[in-house]
């Protein structure tokens, strides 16, 4: 039944350590999005990719890279993680209707730098 | 600047009273907006949508109004239960728009005593 799944559901990682978060979507969603939200606080959109084409928002970190290899899947590598990176991090889809879109979310990775 | 404000402090009622959550965004204009429900440590969960051309919309318990010319979104739960408590997040889609992105707020918590 999981619609957008992500792994791990939590990460622990060292300061400066490269990192990989991965979120799959069985819905065939065109679109993929990755948050990051901190505790407290709004989703912070960082990136999103309609079918294939990634766009980036212009405050998201150059630490913040994404790939998206299919449909299916998404990944989000932070290059050098700080310890301002530590956060719940939520992947979502969506599929663009005329009428309006509501956006899935998976269960989210928090990630914790140490 | 553009900002999306809910009410920061956590609304606490009792089980069987409306709650009523609000919304506020300035120098947006949005196409529609949406709200969505967030358990601790989980992913936002959708509720309901209410487009710029709509007034009121409503699900079940759920209600949503949308006034453009205040600027304000309000969020009611009818007869509200224990379970209803939660985050609950309002998030705009603004106009000429790409990838259905959102602007959510940070959330209002809502707690329901027995």
């Amino acid at each position: 039944d999981a619609m957008v799944i992500q792994n791990p559901r939590y990460q622990v990682t060292q300061f400066g350590k490269p990192v990989t978060l991965s979120c799959s979507q069985t819905l065939n969603h065109n679109v993929m999005y990755w948050y990051q939200q901190k505790s407290s606080q709004a989703p912070k959109l960082l990136f999103h990719y309609y079918d294939k084409d990634f766009n980036n928002e212009a405050d998201t970190p150059d630490n913040f890279q994404s790939r998206r290899p299919n449909t299916s899947f998404c990944f989000l590598d932070i290059r050098s993680p700080g310890l301002g990176d530590a956060a719940m991090y939520l992947c979502a889809t969506s599929r663009l209707l005329k009428q309006g879109y509501e956006q899935y979310f998976g269960p989210g990775t928090r990630l914790t730098v140490t | 600047s553009q900002k999306i404000e809910q009410n920061s402090e956590a609304l606490n009622i009792q089980e069987g009273k409306t709650a009523t959550l609000t919304c506020n965004y300035t120098n947006y204009s949005p196409a529609y907006l949406q709200w969505y429900r967030q358990d601790p440590g989980r992913g936002p969960v959708f509720l309901l949508l209410i487009r710029e051309n709509e007034k009121e919309k409503r699900k079940e318990r759920l209600k949503v109004t949308f006034d453009t010319t205040l600027k304000q979104s309000l969020f009611h739960i009818t007869a509200s239960q224990p379970a209803d408590s939660a985050t609950y997040l309002c998030a705009l889609a603004p106009i000429y728009n790409q990838g259905g992105k959102l602007i959510f707020g940070q959330g209002t918590e809502l707690s329901v005593k027995p």
